[in-house]
């Protein structure tokens, strides 16, 4: 059974940095490429990064791009997001997703919410 | 970036009945490699977004054949029929052929 479990979420000012991580487990996870997709309260569905099977290809959304960065550890079977310089907008439940040019898996999101 | 375009907003349907949503994108969907990938997810109520649809028209695993997709470009449908009460939710529509990859806002389907 495919499953991904999202920590790392929580409570931070703006312009602090946060790294979520997303392990992976029911899947050859060094075969296949992760996102990791954000939803504003009430909103709907962001795509903020991709990241290749093998690490070597990263895509970001301009909404994130300099500040977020995606990255992953196979022989760890984890998939990171290290963000900086957070906003109030960035304020969102951040899901990782499996596959390339879909998600097929979800895991079931970690909030994060920037806040004074 | 491609923008897409879902209709209607909301939906009321009474179970057993048949829906139809539309997705439509500002640019062709059609990847260089020939595929097109615009899937369906359904989010239901305080839990995360699941696939119902792949490239277009494929039931992911385990989806229900009362679910289909179709379309084909830039403009999608998905048809939910002898609609139960599980498929209540938000349906988003999603491509996966350019970056960034981009969603429709989503239709909310309810009972009437």
């Amino acid at each position: 059974e495919v499953q991904l479990v999202e920590s790392g979420g929580g409570l931070v000012k703006p312009g602090s940095s946060l790294k979520l991580s997303c392990v992976a487990s029911g899947f050859t996870f060094s075969s296949y490429g992760m996102h990791w997709i954000r939803q504003a309260p009430k909103k709907g569905l962001e795509w903020i990064a991709l990241i290749y099977y093998d690490s070597s290809n990263k895509y970001y959304a301009d909404s994130v791009k300099g500040r977020f960065t995606i990255s992953r550890d196979n022989s760890k079977n984890t998939l990171y997001l290290e963000m900086n310089s957070l906003r109030s907008e960035d304020t969102a439940m951040y899901y990782c997703a499996k596959g390339h040019y879909g998600y097929h898996y979800w895991g079931q999101g970690v909030m994060v919410t920037v806040s004074s | 970036d491609v923008v897409m375009t879902q209709t209607p907003v909301s939906l009321s349907v009474s179970l057993g009945g048949q829906v139809s949503i539309s997705c439509r994108s500002s640019q062709s969907l059609v990847h260089n490699n020939g595929n097109t990938y615009l899937s369906w997810y359904l989010q239901k109520p305080g839990q995360s977004p699941q696939l119902l649809i792949y490239k277009v028209s494929n039931r992911f695993s385990g989806i229900s054949d009362r679910f289909s997709g179709s379309g084909s470009g830039t403009d999608f449908t998905l048809k939910i029929s002898r609609v139960e009460p599980d498929d209540l939710g938000v349906y988003y529509c999603g491509q996966g052929t350019q970056y960034p990859n981009t969603f429709g806002a989503g239709t909310k389907l309810e009972l009437k």
